[in-house]
């Protein structure tokens, strides 16, 4: 079974307009940590936000927030009020194992903001 | 400054070729990973070494073979090129134990093989 799955490959969204991107997980541990990069054109990968596994709250970081329901293994990045910069891919990915040293990556999302 | 860096960012190479990639990481983290990505964005993991153990080693040709001297430094060398291992290979590197922490990425170095 994948440990992260995303399904949406392409996405587009209106500019000021909020968007999902859609994450789950798959995990039989306790303690995880699941984490958001965005990687844009030119390459590098930019770390967004971490949500724990024992956090009770969503996490945010400033437009972005992360949509944590833990009985139903998903972590989904919310992006409010879209700028043509967050134009990019997106991958979801999970820390696990005994000493936090595995981590999985979905296939990621490729977002498109529409002016 | 840079917390991350791989040389050479760009790599063009003919088939048959033997190469490596280094990485430094400045953080004084412990555990340093290689990810290969493909044309299709999709990650995979190939080696992961903590304090110059390797603890991660992915379905991978033996023609590449990872180097860590110090928990600081993993270097990739890869033998006998071949046009599938045209991708970008990211270095990445992380505490362990600590979940709440992300892996910080390399810029990349994007490998060509003719």
């Amino acid at each position: 079974a994948q440990k992260i799955t995303q399904t949406q490959p392409g996405m587009f969204v209106q500019e000021k307009e909020a968007v999902t991107l859609d994450c789950t997980y798959d995990t039989s541990d306790p303690s995880y940590g699941l984490f958001w990069y965005k990687q844009p054109s030119s390459g590098e990968m930019i770390f967004l936000i971490y949500q724990g596994s024992y956090d009770q709250q969503n996490a945010t970081e400033g437009r972005y927030s992360l949509n944590f329901q833990k009985a139903r293994k998903s972590a989904n990045l919310v992006i409010s009020a879209s700028q043509l910069g967050d134009s990019a891919m997106y991958f979801c990915a999970m820390r696990e194992g005994p000493s936090g040293n595995q981590f999985y990556f979905g296939t990621g999302t490729s977002l498109t903001v529409i002016p | 400054d840079t917390a991350v860096s791989q040389t050479p960012k760009y790599l063009v190479t003919q088939m048959g070729n033997d190469k490596s990639i280094k990485c430094e990481q400045n953080l004084g983290h412990d555990t340093m990973y290689w990810y290969k990505q493909d044309s299709k964005k999709f990650l995979k993991i190939m080696f992961s070494y903590n304090n110059k153990e390797l603890i991660i080693n992915e379905t991978v040709p033996n023609r590449f073979s990872p180097k860590s001297p110090d928990k600081a430094h993993l270097n990739l060398h890869i033998n006998s090129l071949e046009l599938g291992d045209s991708a970008v290979y990211f270095c990445a590197s992380s505490l362990q134990g600590v979940y709440q922490e992300t892996q910080y990425f390399g810029p990349g170095t994007r490998l060509l093989v003719l």
